[in-house]
């Protein structure tokens, strides 16, 4: 395996329910981050880890919930969501470099369904 | 409110001629710009950044161009080929803080 790999690549989920979204990544880097792309919006920023730390948090409801267990794993639980979350969920990682300069290497993103 | 527009949501342009991709932005406190590439059912795939301090990076068939005081930033891609058929983003970093600003996205379609 190589680069970044997210699974599940589609999710269906009632608004009761509690799922979780992985994300490993194979390229040694150390910073982390969760990407949001909702129906015709532009991708946005939900959460950034670096060294395992969170080091941003960009106002996301407490609905969604990261974890982030090594510099190659991150992971974001889903609980009580609403259908507008319904979107792409997108992971990245980048080198230390990357948190200044924007280049991140994502992921194929998992696409969820709130229904 | 956003602060990097993609206004052209399409462009079509015949194989070998140059596509030109335009963004323009708000925000002066932006440090790095940059281009991400996406072919369907993929993750965008960074193509070409350039730094605020420049005005124009190139990388093989890839130039970006910024034009500060227009806040203006344009990728073109010459000559362009039928692989290079992709949506493709705007983004900007701002100089505090780890959030990429992207564009909406242009599609490119080049045609044989």
């Amino acid at each position: 395996e190589t680069g970044v790999t997210q699974t599940p690549r589609h999710l269906v989920m009632g608004m009761t329910n509690k799922k979780s979204l992985k994300c490993e990544q194979h390229l040694g880097h150390n910073a982390m981050y969760w990407y949001k792309q909702s129906a015709k919006k532009p991708l946005e920023l939900m959460f950034v880890y670096n060294f395992k730390e969170q080091t941003e948090n960009n106002s996301v409801p407490s609905r969604f919930s990261p974890e982030c267990p090594n510099s190659s794993h991150l992971f974001l639980h889903l609980h009580t969501l609403q259908p507008e979350d319904s979107a792409l969920y997108l992971c990245a990682s980048s080198q230390p470099s990357g948190l200044a300069t924007g280049e991140l290497f994502f992921g194929e993103g998992s696409r969820l369904t709130v229904l | 409110d956003q602060q990097v527009k993609q206004n052209s949501p399409s462009l079509s342009v015949q194989e070998g001629r140059i596509s030109i991709l335009n963004c323009d932005y708000t925000n002066s406190m932006f440090d790095y710009f940059l281009w991400y590439k996406k072919y369907p059912a993929e993750g965008p795939t960074f193509l070409i950044s350039i730094s605020s301090i420049k005005d124009k990076n190139e990388d093989g068939r890839f130039t970006v161009f910024l034009n500060k005081s227009a806040k203006h930033l344009s990728l073109h891609i010459v000559p362009s080929q039928p692989g290079d058929s992709a949506v493709y983003f705007c983004a900007a970093k701002p100089n505090s803080g780890y959030a990429l600003n992207f564009g909406k996205g242009t599609s490119l379609l080049v045609t044989p």
